[in-house]
């Protein structure tokens, strides 16, 4: 089993659309959870932080599920520019263990 | 870019020569990463850094040298490049193991 394991995609959605990727971990030992966007030719840029609780930013939600071991990423009324290769990222533990998904493809369709 | 600055950006070098890409921070962050990606790929982790003097291997070191003689700057050395080393390059940085990475917007090297 892959450490972090992502659906490459593509999801092809309209505009206003709603769309929900999930990125399953294997080491239940991982401390720390993150979304990246990643464009074409670009480099990865954070997009939030995973909280236990689950979290909120603008459009955007990320849950975690530490019993499942899965994080997700919510993403409401979808814009074109949200067109991007969207990475989860886990913080393993102190052996400074950063594992990044392969990414899912998202492209928004007028 | 979060204070990560990569050079060169781009640049195309012949089999066998030799080049250092330079990654500089002026963020103070202990941990620094060098990934290669390849078109249509995931990030691999060739060396990293957990503070300055100290290095380590990555995922796929081989044909890769790196140094951090400076906490500031993480070089990475490629000794005789060859064609699979065609790639973009980030280098990203961490202020410590529980915080996000942050990268450089990368350097882009062909090798004919």
């Amino acid at each position: 089993r892959k450490e972090v394991e992502q659906d490459p995609g593509p999801f092809n959605v309209p505009e206003g659309a709603t769309v929900a990727f999930n990125c399953t971990y294997s080491n239940s030992a991982s401390q720390s959870f993150f979304w990246y966007r990643q464009d074409c030719r670009k480099e990865p840029k954070l997009l939030m932080s995973v909280y236990s609780s689950g979290n909120e930013d603008g459009r955007f939600t990320a849950q975690l599920n530490r019993a499942s071991q899965y994080i997700s990423l919510l993403i409401r009324d979808s814009k074109l520019s949200d067109s991007a290769t969207y990475l989860c990222v886990v913080n393993g533990d102190s052996n400074q263990k950063v594992t990044f998904g392969t990414g899912t493809k998202l492209q928004v369709i007028p | 870019n979060a204070g990560v600055t990569q050079t060169p950006k781009f640049r195309v070098l012949k089999t066998g020569q030799s080049m250092t890409l330079l990654c500089a921070q002026d963020m103070n962050h202990e941990y620094m990463y060098w990934y290669r990606q390849d078109p249509g790929m995931g990030l691999r982790l060739i060396h990293y850094s957990v503070g300055e003097g100290t290095t380590a291997k990555g995922e796929v070191p081989d044909g890769y040298n790196v140094s951090r003689l400076k906490k500031q700057n993480f070089l990475l050395g490629l000794e005789s490049a060859a064609p699979s080393q065609t790639s973009v390059y980030f280098c990203a940085i961490q202020l410590d193991s529980n915080q996000p990475q942050h990268f450089g917007d990368g350097t882009r090297l062909s090798i004919l």
